[in-house]
């Protein structure tokens, strides 16, 4: 596609169930990030992605989230057991090397009830 | 340890005037700086970028200054229009880490 694709655009979900959130980077973008941000906050770092390997997973809140890339495409953030303070915008961008410019998707709102 | 600071949550400009975006940063490795733009219910989109080796850069009616002495960027916008009312981040970058900052909310009044 044209640009960063994420899905779905909404998740409601419950408290303790697991969620996974898609994002289809530009077609060959090899390095590819996920953020969080959560309201009146700025963007929180979660994960970084070079191809389908993960050099950096510092920023993952908690062994509650996972994410994977597969054929350096598509990438998938798991979410399990969540919580409330879960709830926040999720946003996957992707960019050729590295992060000059990096292109957003226009994110997941993520509400647990 | 907040390594890139936007002060100003908001900022309130009259259409037509000049807008100034203050970011601040702490760490010298940091060789890029960038600027997004981001409306509501949107993912933020790239505005401008300068280079550590720079201290201008300038794109239309938006242009980035950069003060290496005093670990100090700015976003200017001149004139000011009612489009560009959203939300500003600064990031810079170390390695392949984007580093953000808050963001400022920018309000264009007609």
């Amino acid at each position: 596609g044209a640009g960063v694709s994420q899905s779905p655009s909404n998740k409601v979900t419950e408290k303790g169930k697991d969620v996974e959130l898609r994002c289809d980077p530009i077609s060959g973008h090899t390095a590819l990030y996920w953020y969080r941000q959560s309201l009146g906050q700025g963007l929180e770092f979660l994960i970084y992605f070079q191809g389908n390997s993960a050099p950096d997973k510092s920023g993952l809140p908690s062994d509650r989230f996972s994410a994977e890339r597969t054929g350096g495409s598509v990438s998938t953030l798991t979410i399990q057991r969540t919580q409330q303070e879960d709830s926040a915008v999720y946003l996957c961008a992707s960019s050729l090397r590295r992060p000059e410019k990096l292109f957003f998707g226009s994110g997941t709102q993520l509400s647990v009830l | 340890d907040q390594q890139v600071k936007q002060n100003s949550p908001s900022l309130s400009v009259q259409e037509g005037r000049i807008s100034i975006l203050n970011c601040d940063y702490t760490n010298s490795m940091f060789d890029y700086f960038l600027w997004y733009k981001k409306y509501p219910a949107e993912g933020p989109t790239f505005l401008i970028s300068i280079s550590s080796i720079k201290d201008k850069n300038e794109d239309g009616r938006f242009t980035v200054f950069l003060n290496k002495s005093a670990k100090h960027l700015s976003l200017h916008i001149v004139p000011s229009q009612p489009g560009d009312s959203a939300v500003y981040f600064c990031a810079a970058i170390v390695n392949y880490q984007l580093i953000w900052g808050a963001g400022t909310k920018l309000i264009i009044k007609p």
